[in-house]
């Protein structure tokens, strides 16, 4: 049973509009999340994380949102730029240096 | 500072065949870890090194994965025999210290039995 899920397996995007990625799981004991980013033919990139004390993280163009009574977390990219295509990888992890277990992931596409 | 590397990018064997995987980790990262995605499904835990002592192995499918990390240093994952549903995807990370949520991933290892 998958305990991360990314129910879009796809979004569309014009260059300058705002990206939303969202990422739902279903154990408590997750308290940390990550983002990671990956283009074809290359391994995931550490994009940004969040702490389960935390509801927002904020880099730059990218920010990270926990609902954690709703077991949910977004990842907002603004404004999306087409270097931003690529599959992004919502992830999360019960204690530090363990195991990641990561969604399915989501497949962005922006175009200019 | 090189990131992980990972021998060879790609592999083709034939079922019944042995393959070796090699991953180097960033230096000083006493954490290493191994995945693998198959077919575009999500990107699934097989184990966990802590220098070279296996700190946990409950992601391996079955005994036919054998991991190594001698010295503590880069780390070795043969298949024997491969079977086809081993084809996919396998990712080497590494993070720094024990208690470090980020892992850092190498370029992967496509490994495709005919």
């Amino acid at each position: 049973d998958q305990q991360v899920k990314q129910n879009s397996p796809s979004l569309s995007v014009q260059e300058g509009r705002i990206s939303i990625l969202n990422c739902d799981y279903t154990n408590s004991m997750f308290d940390y999340f990550l983002w990671y980013k990956k283009y074809p033919a290359e391994g995931p990139t550490f994009l940004i994380s969040i702490s389960s004390i935390k509801d927002k993280n904020e880099d730059g163009r990218f920010t990270v949102f926990l609902n954690k009574s709703a077991k949910h977390l977004s990842l907002h990219i603004v404004p999306s730029q087409p270097g931003d295509s690529a599959v992004y990888f919502c992830a999360a992890s019960a204690q530090a240096g363990t195991a990641l277990i990561f969604g399915k992931g989501t497949t962005l596409s922006v175009s200019s | 500072e090189a990131g992980v590397t990972q021998f060879p990018s790609h592999s083709v064997i034939e079922k019944g065949q042995t393959v070796t995987l090699r991953c180097d980790p960033i230096s000083g990262h006493d954490n290493l870890y191994w995945y693998r995605r198959v077919m575009g499904k999500e990107i699934k835990f097989l184990l966990h090194f802590v220098k070279e002592s296996k700190q946990d192995e409950s992601g391996m499918p079955n005994n036919r994965f054998l991991a190594e990390r001698t010295g503590g240093t880069y780390s070795t994952l043969k298949v024997q025999p491969a079977e086809l549903e081993d084809s996919g995807v396998y990712f080497c990370a590494s993070s720094h210290v024990l208690h470090s949520y980020e892992q850092y991933f190498g370029p992967g290892t496509r490994l495709t039995v005919t």
